[in-house]
Parts: C-alpha cells; structure tokens; sequence
C-alpha cells in the first residue's frame, strides 16, 4: 500500500491554458473524491467517483473543469482555459466501504498545487 | 446542506499541556460521521479521529480524544501532552455515508517549546 499519489506536485500555468492533473488512488479503494484547498481555508468537495461513475460534482466544478475516472482506477482532472481564481491546491483522496476497522475513511494524497500567472 | 464551523482560527499551546479545539456543525441527518484531520505544513492531511453519529461513547486515540455532544452539535477535539510535531492546521469535517467531506475553516495549532 503506497497510498494516494497526485502528479504532478505543482505546476505553473499562463493564464488561458489547459492544465490536466492525475490521481493515482490506494489500489483497492472503490471512491475517489477531488477537492480544492485556497490558501489558509478548508478542502471544498469538486466531484466524487465510485468506481468509473461519475456520481456527484460540486457547483463549485463549472463548465471549465472535467473529471474523469475511466477505468475505475486512476483519474485525472482538467481545467480548461485557466484563471487567476483557480489557483489552489488540488487534493484527491480515496476510500473503500470495506476497510475493516474504519469504513470510508477517506485518504488523502500530497495534492497537486497550481498557480496561474 | 451541512455546514461545519470552527471559531479558533488560531491558538497555542505549551508543550506538555491540554488543549481544546472546538467544532460545531449543523446538519438534519441522523447517520453520520465527524472527523478531525491534521495538515502539517507542506504535508499532506491525516486523519487523527474519527466519530460515528450513532455512537454514544466518546472516541480516543492516544493522546487525543474529543468530547461529542450530538444534541448540541458540538465536536470539541482535545490534545493532552502537547507534542512539538502536533503543530498543524486541525480540520473538523462531517460525513454522510459514503459521500463528500465538509470540512469547517480550521485551527492553526501551534506547540510552544
């Protein structure tokens, strides 16, 4: 078990770019969720997978952000033509039903960090 | 919609020492679930506790507990002996079975050698 991991760790765009990010989640996890993390606040829920279904997305996620969990296991984040708001740190944790001794506790990774000049 | 709150955005501690950071949340559901995770700087978030709604017994692990009042809504975290590597933002978070964390606006604890 090597727990989340999120590629890349930061990344550094112009504005009006397209920035993709990966999650990558603990192999055995069913749900992965994507949040936002602004600077000195608390995560804000993006979207939530179980398994390849894209199951709920946030109000927060507008028509610039897609996310996608193909083959159930890895997925990837995309913002499209990139704003100054959209800086943030871009977190993505994962759980399962089944752990035994602490049911859909989510794992996070080390999230990625984006700035948009 | 759920709605979690956290009125300390900041407090200190001397090592050693018993601290409280305080957590309320507002929500209709009867089954849920409320957490406090830690974020160290430039380290990723970790669960320190966690509590079920149905639960009537408090939750401890080690050196932290954390004082659950369902009819209040009030989820309080408490750290006894104060360790210098528990300095980090404490986030509550609330759950619903399966589905999105809320999370409140978080503590900045500082340990104070």
């Amino acid at each position: 078990d090597t727990g989340v991991s999120q590629d890349p760790r930061h990344k550094i765009t112009k504005r009006g770019q397209n920035v993709t990010f990966r999650c990558d989640p603990i192999s055995e996890h069913n749900r992965l969720y994507w949040y936002r993390q602004t600077l000195g606040q608390g995560p804000e829920f993006l979207t939530y997978f179980q398994n390849e279904a894209q199951l709920e997305k946030s109000r927060l996620l507008s028509d610039r952000f897609s996310a996608e969990r193909p083959k159930g296991s890895f997925s990837t984040l995309e913002i499209q033509r990139t704003e100054q708001g959209d800086s943030a740190m871009y977190l993505c944790a994962s759980s399962t039903p089944k752990q035994p001794q602490s049911p859909n506790e989510q794992f996070f990774g080390p999230g990625t960090r984006l700035t948009v000049l | 919609a759920q709605t979690v709150t956290q009125s300390q955005p900041e407090m200190s501690v001397q090592e050693a020492e018993t601290v409280t950071l305080s957590c309320t949340y507002d929500t209709s559901e009867s089954n849920y679930y409320l957490f406090w995770y830690k974020q160290p700087p430039s380290r990723q978030m970790i669960l320190v506790i966690r509590q079920e709604a149905y639960k009537q017994q408090n939750a401890t692990e080690n050196r932290f507990s954390v004082n659950f009042q369902k009819a209040a809504k009030s989820f309080s975290l408490k750290i006894s002996d104060s360790q210098l590597g528990d300095t980090a933002m404490y986030f509550c978070a609330f759950m619903t079975s399966g589905s999105r964390l809320t999370f409140g606006e978080g503590t900045q604890l500082t340990v104070n050698p």
